[in-house]
């Protein structure tokens, strides 16, 4: 089955700090990413779209300015947290799909982080 | 908008006892719903996925059952086993929004005990 991988896997950093996380799908070419962050005991909750070759959607609430996302390819998407605050730790997950709305989507195994 | 609720929340079952999950959405207009695990600390592993067109779908010891006009669907496993715990989360896609998005319910966190 189809592959997506994130890097990296956990980090913790100081407040203020900017955290890239890639999300890769490794044997399919991903025209649309998602990107969802989950707190704990929460459910997972969309914060971008991001398209191949085009600006990211961004969810209501979500900042764009600090959560920079960067589909530069079709296997590979980048989430920037920019300027961390220990608000930001969570779990972020990323999934991909590479067929119409009606597919199922394959999830990255999620990267935990947690600001100082 | 479409708001998808699971219950319980949590449930704990002695190893072999068979269990049913639930999940309601308030949108009956769904296209499909899938129900995923996830392990503590992990991504989500996807174990079925039902089309709107379809009633039913069995994966091994998993049966999963979708009622849109109710608004309901059921995740049923038997002869529970303790590696069977985690948490279980459905997800109906939203086209109301993004692309294709999923939008989850919370979850129910199984515990099966040995």
């Amino acid at each position: 089955g189809a592959v997506v991988s994130q890097h990296p896997s956990r980090v913790i950093c100081k407040s203020g700090t900017s955290v890239k996380i890639e999300c890769r799908s490794l044997d399919f070419q991903a025209t649309t990413m998602f990107w969802y962050r989950q707190f704990p005991k929460q459910s997972l909750m969309l914060m971008a779209t991001s398209n191949e070759g085009s600006k990211a959607t961004y969810e209501q609430g979500v900042e764009k300015d600090k959560f920079l996302i960067n589909h530069a390819s079709l296997t590979l998407s980048t989430l920037t947290v920019t300027s961390a605050h220990p608000e930001d730790s969570s779990f972020y997950i990323c999934s991909a799909r590479d067929k119409p709305l009606q597919e199922t989507q394959y999830f990255g195994p999620g990267t935990r982080l947690l600001v100082l | 908008k479409q708001e998808v609720t699971q219950i319980p929340a949590a449930l704990s079952v002695p190893e072999g006892e068979n269990l049913v999950l639930n999940c309601s959405f308030t949108d009956s207009a769904i296209y499909n719903l899938q129900w995923f695990r996830q392990d503590p600390g992990k991504g989500l592993t996807s174990l079925l996925l039902i089309q709107s067109s379809q009633r039913e779908q069995t994966s091994g010891r998993l049966n999963a059952s979708l009622d849109k006009s109710s608004g309901r669907s059921t995740l049923y496993i038997a002869a529970s086993q303790p590696g069977d715990s985690a948490t279980y989360l459905c997800a109906v896609p939203n086209y109301g929004g993004s692309q294709g998005n999923l939008i989850f319910g919370k979850g129910t966190k199984l515990s099966v005990k040995p």
